[in-house]
């Protein structure tokens, strides 16, 4: 089963919006990361925040991490139409000495102009 | 630096063939993974090498097989390609530390008929 699960599973704003998506997951972990999807494309990583960390903040993006409620949110403020993408968030853990990392089914973000 | 490449991009097979997808990596990173994606699932882990000259199964390793050839390479072989494998190959590394990501080659688009 997924570690994480996203929520929305879609998303459609207008430009200039902001956009917030959800990561939920189930068991202790050392980091999240948050990638990006293009269309027929490889991911990209976003931003890793560690599990000691409560936010963490890049260009246009914020994110928050809830060790408590096993969550984390992505927020992209300002949006532009570019911003169209899959996002997926990935927890990584370390299971018999090595880092386990387990990807959730994504948010697909629409970005209208 | 190319980062992260895979051969082939698209490839179709019948039912029982054979094949190799590539991946290579020049960013000199220890460990390497093999993902498959399909949709509404996320990423699910095929198999990993934490360094060279070991492997790993990940979460659906069965009708697959790999081999870290070196430190660079990385190569997924399907023995007798079934329907099931019809599906989007994403190869990625991660350098040593606990906190970095991982960088994903562009994709193997394959069909089996």
């Amino acid at each position: 089963s997924q570690q994480g699960e996203e929520d929305p599973q879609a998303l459609s704003i207008q430009e200039g919006e902001n956009a917030t998506m959800n990561c939920s997951y189930k068991t202790s972990i050392n980091n999240l990361q948050w990638y990006r999807q293009n269309s027929g494309r490889g991911l990209v990583h976003l931003i890793l925040i560690r599990s000691n960390e409560r936010e963490k903040h890049s260009g246009r993006l914020r994110v928050t991490l809830d060790t408590s409620k096993k969550s984390s949110s992505l927020l992209i403020t300002a949006s532009r139409a570019a911003d169209t993408a899959s996002y997926f968030c990935a927890t990584a853990r370390n299971s018999g000495g090595y880092q386990k990392v387990t990807f959730g089914t994504g948010t697909k973000l629409q970005v209208i102009p | 630096n190319a980062g992260v490449t895979q051969t082939p991009k698209f490839q179709v097979l019948k039912t029982g063939q054979s094949m190799t997808l590539q991946c290579a990596q020049d960013m000199n990173h220890n460990s390497m993974y093999w993902y498959r994606q399909d949709p509404g699932m996320g990423l699910r882990l095929i198999y990993y090498s934490a360094s060279e000259g070991t492997t790993d199964k990940g979460e659906v390793p069965n009708g697959y097989n790999v081999s870290r050839l070196n430190k660079r390479e990385f190569s997924l072989r399907l023995e007798s390609a079934a329907p099931s494998q019809t599906s989007v190959y994403f190869c990625a590394s991660r350098g040593g530390s606990s906190y970095n990501e991982q960088f994903f080659g562009p994709g193997t688009r394959l069909t089996v008929l």
